[in-house]
């Protein structure tokens, strides 16, 4: 079975400082990895997805993740936090096969993260 | 995302009564999900669907069903809700061509007293 943790619950990280969102994964064969964003009283809004290829992924809004298959992580990052990145994070997993239930994209719980001005 | 909508955005109903929540689509996707989000719990899926044709159980389907009406229409109900029922409920599309990436509707957030 596939799985993602986010270690952290919560993230706070003052503007203007580097910010990280941590993401581990558990899945059979290659991942599919993907970020998600969601606004207070909003859908998930796609970020960046890894599917093959450079393990540094630049996506919308300034975030990159850098896929580390060694570490079997995905860790969100943002050069220079803005008040507006504060939001839920999700990380999720699925698996790079094709067949019955490769479909399923597993989420994590969710980061919370908080940027303060 | 505005190409995915769902609507009703909210609904407050009492238990034991039947609900259908209801997803639109314009992006031309086949595929289409529904989720469900408790805090602390993350995204779980309830039906997917991959065609007309092709309706399937998720990992937590129990007490929900399905209808997809057309490519673009994606139907869930409640046939007799129950407050634990009660969360955020999202519809999802995604292509296999763009890797299965998902695109999700604003949700519907549900409340069953």
């Amino acid at each position: 079975a596939q799985s993602v943790a986010q270690p952290e619950d919560q993230v706070n990280v003052a503007e203007g400082n580097p910010l990280t969102v941590k993401c581990t994964y558990s899945v059979s064969g290659n991942p599919y990895l993907f970020w998600y964003v969601q606004y207070p009283n909003r859908g998930l809004q796609f970020l960046l997805k890894y599917i093959t290829g450079d393990n540094l992924v630049k996506g919308s809004y300034g975030f990159e993740a850098e896929f580390n298959k060694s570490q079997t992580s995905f860790h969100l990052k943002k050069p220079s936090a803005l008040v507006s990145d504060s939001a839920l994070y999700f990380c999720a997993v699925r698996a790079l096969y094709s067949g019955a239930g490769s479909y399923q994209l597993t989420f994590g719980k969710g980061t919370k993260l908080s940027v303060i001005p | 995302d505005a190409d995915v909508t769902q609507t009703p955005r909210n609904r407050i109903t009492k238990t034991g009564k039947r609900i259908m929540l209801e997803c639109s689509q314009t992006k031309g996707h086949d595929r289409m999900y529904w989720y469900r989000q408790d805090p602390g719990l993350g995204l779980r899926l309830i039906y997917y669907s991959f065609d007309v044709k092709d309706i399937n159980k998720g990992e937590i389907s129990d007490g929900y069903s399905v209808s997809r009406q057309a490519q673009a229409k994606f139907s869930l109900s409640l046939e007799s809700a129950i407050p634990n029922q009660t969360a955020l409920y999202f519809c999802a599309t995604s292509d296999v061509g763009q890797s299965d990436t998902q695109y999700f509707g604003p949700g519907t957030r549900l409340t069953v007293l």
